[in-house]
Protein backbone atom coordinates (compact mmCIF):
# COMPACT_ATOMS: atom_id res chain seq x y z
CA UNK A 1 0.00 0.00 0.00
CA UNK A 2 1.33 3.20 -0.91
CA UNK A 3 1.58 6.14 1.86
CA UNK A 4 2.54 9.83 1.58
CA UNK A 5 4.15 11.21 4.88
CA UNK A 6 4.36 14.97 4.62
CA UNK A 7 6.11 17.57 7.14
CA UNK A 8 6.81 21.34 7.57
CA UNK A 9 6.19 24.22 9.46
CA UNK A 10 2.66 25.36 9.81
CA UNK A 11 2.95 29.17 10.73
CA UNK A 12 4.90 31.62 8.76
CA UNK A 13 5.43 34.88 8.43
CA UNK A 14 4.58 37.51 5.21
CA UNK A 15 8.07 37.40 2.90
CA UNK A 16 9.51 33.76 4.18
CA UNK A 17 9.28 30.72 2.43
CA UNK A 18 7.70 27.72 2.73
CA UNK A 19 9.33 24.69 2.95
CA UNK A 20 7.56 21.11 2.54
CA UNK A 21 8.62 17.38 2.13
CA UNK A 22 6.75 14.31 1.20
CA UNK A 23 8.01 10.91 2.07
CA UNK A 24 7.10 7.49 0.25
CA UNK A 25 6.22 4.43 2.04
CA UNK A 26 5.41 1.37 -0.29
CA UNK A 27 5.01 1.34 -4.37
CA UNK A 28 7.84 2.77 -6.93
CA UNK A 29 9.39 6.00 -6.52
CA UNK A 30 10.29 5.95 -10.49
CA UNK A 31 7.44 5.76 -12.99
CA UNK A 32 5.19 8.43 -11.28
CA UNK A 33 5.01 12.38 -10.86
CA UNK A 34 5.13 13.97 -7.59
CA UNK A 35 2.84 16.26 -7.46
CA UNK A 36 2.13 19.99 -4.53
CA UNK A 37 -1.05 20.67 -4.56
CA UNK A 38 -3.12 23.18 -2.15
CA UNK A 39 -6.67 24.81 -1.16
CA UNK A 40 -7.19 27.95 0.29
CA UNK A 41 -9.54 27.46 3.68
CA UNK A 42 -13.02 26.60 2.00
CA UNK A 43 -11.76 26.99 -1.65
CA UNK A 44 -10.90 24.99 -4.59
CA UNK A 45 -7.76 22.86 -5.44
CA UNK A 46 -4.88 24.46 -6.77
CA UNK A 47 -2.25 22.46 -8.85
CA UNK A 48 1.50 24.17 -7.99
CA UNK A 49 3.92 21.47 -9.30
CA UNK A 50 5.13 17.76 -9.76
CA UNK A 51 8.76 16.45 -10.26
CA UNK A 52 9.64 12.61 -11.39
CA UNK A 53 12.28 10.81 -10.34
CA UNK A 54 15.07 12.16 -12.40
CA UNK A 55 14.11 16.05 -11.44
CA UNK A 56 12.09 16.98 -14.47
CA UNK A 57 9.63 19.80 -13.18
CA UNK A 58 6.71 21.62 -14.31
CA UNK A 59 5.07 24.03 -12.43
CA UNK A 60 1.84 26.36 -12.19
CA UNK A 61 2.62 29.31 -14.41
CA UNK A 62 0.98 31.64 -11.94
CA UNK A 63 3.67 30.48 -9.28
CA UNK A 64 6.48 29.13 -11.38
CA UNK A 65 8.76 32.38 -9.94
CA UNK A 66 8.76 31.30 -6.50
CA UNK A 67 8.44 27.63 -6.23
CA UNK A 68 11.33 25.19 -6.35
CA UNK A 69 10.56 21.55 -6.37
CA UNK A 70 12.95 18.68 -5.58
CA UNK A 71 13.67 15.54 -5.27
CA UNK A 72 15.67 12.63 -3.46
CA UNK A 73 15.57 9.06 -5.05
CA UNK A 74 17.56 7.22 -2.01
CA UNK A 75 15.57 8.39 0.67
CA UNK A 76 11.98 8.44 -2.02
CA UNK A 77 11.25 12.12 -1.03
CA UNK A 78 10.23 14.85 -2.49
CA UNK A 79 9.94 18.90 -1.94
CA UNK A 80 8.14 22.02 -1.82
CA UNK A 81 10.20 25.72 -1.29
CA UNK A 82 7.51 28.71 -1.87
CA UNK A 83 9.38 31.59 -1.44
CA UNK A 84 8.11 35.74 -0.70
CA UNK A 85 4.93 34.27 1.13
CA UNK A 86 1.78 36.46 1.65
CA UNK A 87 -1.69 35.92 3.02
CA UNK A 88 -2.92 34.65 0.38
CA UNK A 89 -0.34 31.27 0.19
CA UNK A 90 -2.40 30.34 3.11
CA UNK A 91 -3.99 26.67 2.27
CA UNK A 92 -3.66 23.31 3.19
CA UNK A 93 -0.71 21.74 1.11
CA UNK A 94 -1.42 18.05 -0.26
CA UNK A 95 1.49 16.02 -1.58
CA UNK A 96 0.53 13.48 -4.24
CA UNK A 97 1.02 10.85 -6.83
CA UNK A 98 0.47 11.20 -10.19
CA UNK A 99 0.64 10.41 -13.60
CA UNK A 100 2.49 13.27 -15.00
CA UNK A 101 0.62 15.96 -17.22
CA UNK A 102 -2.26 16.54 -14.62
CA UNK A 103 -3.80 12.82 -16.27
CA UNK A 104 -4.52 11.82 -12.33
CA UNK A 105 -3.33 11.74 -8.62
CA UNK A 106 -3.97 8.33 -7.25
CA UNK A 107 -2.55 9.09 -3.38
CA UNK A 108 -2.41 11.88 -1.18
CA UNK A 109 -0.83 13.10 1.89
CA UNK A 110 -2.82 14.30 4.51
CA UNK A 111 -1.99 17.82 4.07
CA UNK A 112 -0.24 20.04 5.70
CA UNK A 113 -2.05 23.67 6.90
CA UNK A 114 0.16 26.58 6.29
CA UNK A 115 -0.89 29.77 7.53
CA UNK A 116 0.64 33.07 7.29
CA UNK A 117 0.30 35.58 8.85
CA UNK A 118 2.70 38.53 10.93
CA UNK B 1 -10.41 28.32 -12.29
CA UNK B 2 -11.04 27.15 -15.81
CA UNK B 3 -12.71 24.32 -15.19
CA UNK B 4 -16.59 25.41 -14.45
CA UNK B 5 -18.92 22.93 -12.14
CA UNK B 6 -22.46 23.88 -10.03
CA UNK B 7 -22.04 24.92 -6.68
CA UNK B 8 -24.14 22.33 -5.65
CA UNK B 9 -26.41 19.47 -6.76
CA UNK B 10 -28.93 17.23 -4.34
CA UNK B 11 -30.86 14.52 -3.94
CA UNK B 12 -32.77 11.79 -2.14
CA UNK B 13 -30.96 8.36 -1.00
CA UNK B 14 -30.80 6.03 -3.43
CA UNK B 15 -31.78 8.66 -6.40
CA UNK B 16 -28.98 9.91 -8.83
CA UNK B 17 -27.41 12.83 -9.71
CA UNK B 18 -24.81 13.93 -12.44
CA UNK B 19 -22.19 16.86 -12.18
CA UNK B 20 -20.59 18.84 -15.14
CA UNK B 21 -17.29 19.99 -15.72
CA UNK B 22 -16.83 22.22 -18.81
CA UNK B 23 -14.07 23.50 -20.07
CA UNK B 24 -12.45 24.11 -23.81
CA UNK B 25 -10.39 22.60 -26.12
CA UNK B 26 -6.89 23.47 -24.27
CA UNK B 27 -7.97 20.84 -21.20
CA UNK B 28 -10.54 18.73 -21.37
CA UNK B 29 -11.15 18.68 -25.41
CA UNK B 30 -7.78 17.15 -25.30
CA UNK B 31 -6.72 16.05 -22.38
CA UNK B 32 -7.64 12.83 -19.92
CA UNK B 33 -10.35 13.90 -16.91
CA UNK B 34 -9.94 12.28 -13.92
CA UNK B 35 -12.50 13.04 -10.34
CA UNK B 36 -11.67 13.41 -6.89
CA UNK B 37 -14.24 13.07 -3.90
CA UNK B 38 -13.44 15.14 -0.84
CA UNK B 39 -14.75 13.99 2.35
CA UNK B 40 -14.93 17.28 5.35
CA UNK B 41 -11.27 17.24 6.50
CA UNK B 42 -9.82 14.99 4.61
CA UNK B 43 -7.31 14.58 1.32
CA UNK B 44 -9.08 14.30 -2.32
CA UNK B 45 -9.63 10.58 -3.63
CA UNK B 46 -9.64 9.24 -6.81
CA UNK B 47 -12.69 8.46 -8.32
CA UNK B 48 -12.28 8.31 -12.12
CA UNK B 49 -9.47 8.45 -14.29
CA UNK B 50 -9.27 8.44 -18.28
CA UNK B 51 -12.57 9.75 -18.24
CA UNK B 52 -14.56 6.85 -17.31
CA UNK B 53 -12.12 4.44 -15.40
CA UNK B 54 -12.47 3.42 -11.87
CA UNK B 55 -9.34 2.59 -9.53
CA UNK B 56 -9.75 -0.79 -7.95
CA UNK B 57 -12.11 -0.41 -4.81
CA UNK B 58 -14.25 2.52 -6.51
CA UNK B 59 -17.48 1.06 -6.66
CA UNK B 60 -19.88 1.18 -10.30
CA UNK B 61 -21.70 3.35 -8.77
CA UNK B 62 -19.38 6.22 -9.85
CA UNK B 63 -19.47 6.61 -13.50
CA UNK B 64 -17.42 9.31 -15.56
CA UNK B 65 -17.34 10.50 -19.31
CA UNK B 66 -16.54 12.86 -21.50
CA UNK B 67 -18.04 14.76 -24.91
CA UNK B 68 -16.09 17.74 -26.76
CA UNK B 69 -15.05 19.89 -24.14
CA UNK B 70 -17.26 18.87 -20.98
CA UNK B 71 -17.01 15.65 -18.55
CA UNK B 72 -19.12 14.38 -16.33
CA UNK B 73 -19.42 12.19 -13.43
CA UNK B 74 -22.46 10.25 -12.52
CA UNK B 75 -23.37 8.67 -9.15
CA UNK B 76 -26.46 6.17 -8.46
CA UNK B 77 -27.42 4.69 -5.69
CA UNK B 78 -26.50 7.75 -3.63
CA UNK B 79 -25.68 7.53 -0.02
CA UNK B 80 -25.33 9.71 3.29
CA UNK B 81 -21.87 8.92 2.85
CA UNK B 82 -21.39 10.51 -0.58
CA UNK B 83 -21.59 14.05 0.87
CA UNK B 84 -18.93 15.26 -0.17
CA UNK B 85 -17.02 17.93 -2.42
CA UNK B 86 -16.04 16.56 -5.75
CA UNK B 87 -13.77 17.67 -8.00
CA UNK B 88 -12.97 17.38 -11.81
CA UNK B 89 -9.38 17.49 -12.91
CA UNK B 90 -7.16 17.81 -15.82
CA UNK B 91 -4.08 19.48 -17.67
CA UNK B 92 -4.06 22.30 -19.57
CA UNK B 93 -2.27 22.50 -22.17
CA UNK B 94 -2.22 26.79 -23.01
CA UNK B 95 -1.48 26.89 -19.53
CA UNK B 96 0.88 24.28 -18.71
CA UNK B 97 -0.53 23.10 -16.07
CA UNK B 98 -2.88 20.84 -13.94
CA UNK B 99 -6.28 22.07 -13.48
CA UNK B 100 -8.96 21.47 -11.50
CA UNK B 101 -12.70 22.46 -11.47
CA UNK B 102 -14.32 24.82 -9.18
CA UNK B 103 -15.91 21.93 -7.20
CA UNK B 104 -19.86 20.82 -6.34
CA UNK B 105 -20.97 19.97 -2.70
CA UNK B 106 -22.95 16.89 -2.76
CA UNK B 107 -26.07 16.53 -0.74
CA UNK B 108 -28.16 13.48 -0.10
Amino acid sequence: QVQLHQWGAGLLKPSETLSLTCAVYGGSFTGYYWSWIRQPPGKGLEWIGEINHSGSTNSNPSLKSRVTTSVDTSKSQFSLRLTSLTAADTAIYFCARGRGGGEWWDYWGRGTLVTVSS
Amino acid sequence: SVLTQPPSVSAAPGQKVTISCSGSSSNIGNNYVSWYQQLPGTAPKLLIFENHKRPSGIPDRFSGSRSGTSATLGITGLQTGDEADYYCGTWDGSLSAGVFGTGTTVTV
